[in-house]
């Protein structure tokens, strides 16, 4: 148990669905984080919400839209993905980002395999 | 030039033995470098993290770091079968400290 849940563990979804990953964490951090693991690939970081910033990564397809109401939950929008999307997606989490601290060591949840058909 | 670079291996590492693992960095402002280790359809889980040059000792594992070189290593000492996995290096980019870039890790596998 690493204090982030995420839900659904594992999602099918067709090319036409819409559908939300849900993250929450428990550890009282400010910063959440959506990463995309593909095979053979390294962990690509897609979005990031703190207190003091909302970052992108530009490459992210508009296909997926995060949501962070608050500080402890965070979810992924999905809808008309296509089959190079299925992935491993991990939420992570960190207290306070800052550089030279131990504030921006993130801990990741257990991931939400998606699988598109 | 990838952000963070590492060997894929398979690096083959006999039990007992010492296994040393390697991460170089391109952006020479970075302050904040981890080592997560991950298991085969597992997530990342936090072994080391290091901020300052020199060495960091945690039990078996220590973890070194040279900003001029750009370079940050992991030894694992007595080296046991359940340390076979991906381990992935990631910096904290200068940018933005919340911008944490992963390696796209290297494979260790300890043989009996």
């Amino acid at each position: 148990e690493t204090g982030v849940t995420q839900t659904p563990r594992h999602l099918v979804m067709g090319m036409t669905n819409k559908k939300s990953l849900k993250c929450e964490q428990h550890l009282g951090h400010n910063a959440m984080y959506w990463y995309k693991q593909s095979a053979k690939k390294p962990l690509e970081l897609m979005f990031v919400y703190s207190l003091e910033e909302r970052v992108e990564n530009n490459s992210v397809p508009s296909r997926f839209s995060p949501e962070c109401p608050n500080s402890s939950h965070l979810f992924l929008h999905l809808h008309t993905l296509q089959p190079e999307d299925s992935a491993l997606y991990l939420c992570a989490s960190s207290q306070a980002p800052g550089q030279g601290t131990t504030g921006n060591t993130i801990y990741f949840g257990e991931g939400s395999w998606l699988t598109v058909v | 030039q990838k952000e963070v670079e590492q060997n894929s291996g398979p690096l083959s590492v006999p039990e007992g033995a010492i296994a040393s693992l390697n991460c170089t960095y391109s952006d020479r402002g970075s302050q904040s470098f981890f080592w997560y280790r991950q298991y085969s359809g597992k997530s990342p889980e936090l072994i080391m993290s290091i901020y300052s040059n020199g060495d960091k000792e945690d039990g078996r594992f220590t973890a070194q770091l040279n900003k001029a070189s750009q370079y940050v290593s992991l030894l694992i000492r007595d080296s046991q079968p359940s340390d076979s996995a991906t381990y992935l290096c990631a910096v904290g980019a200068r940018s933005s400290a919340s911008k944490i870039i992963f390696g796209s890790g290297t494979r260790l596998s300890i043989r009996p």
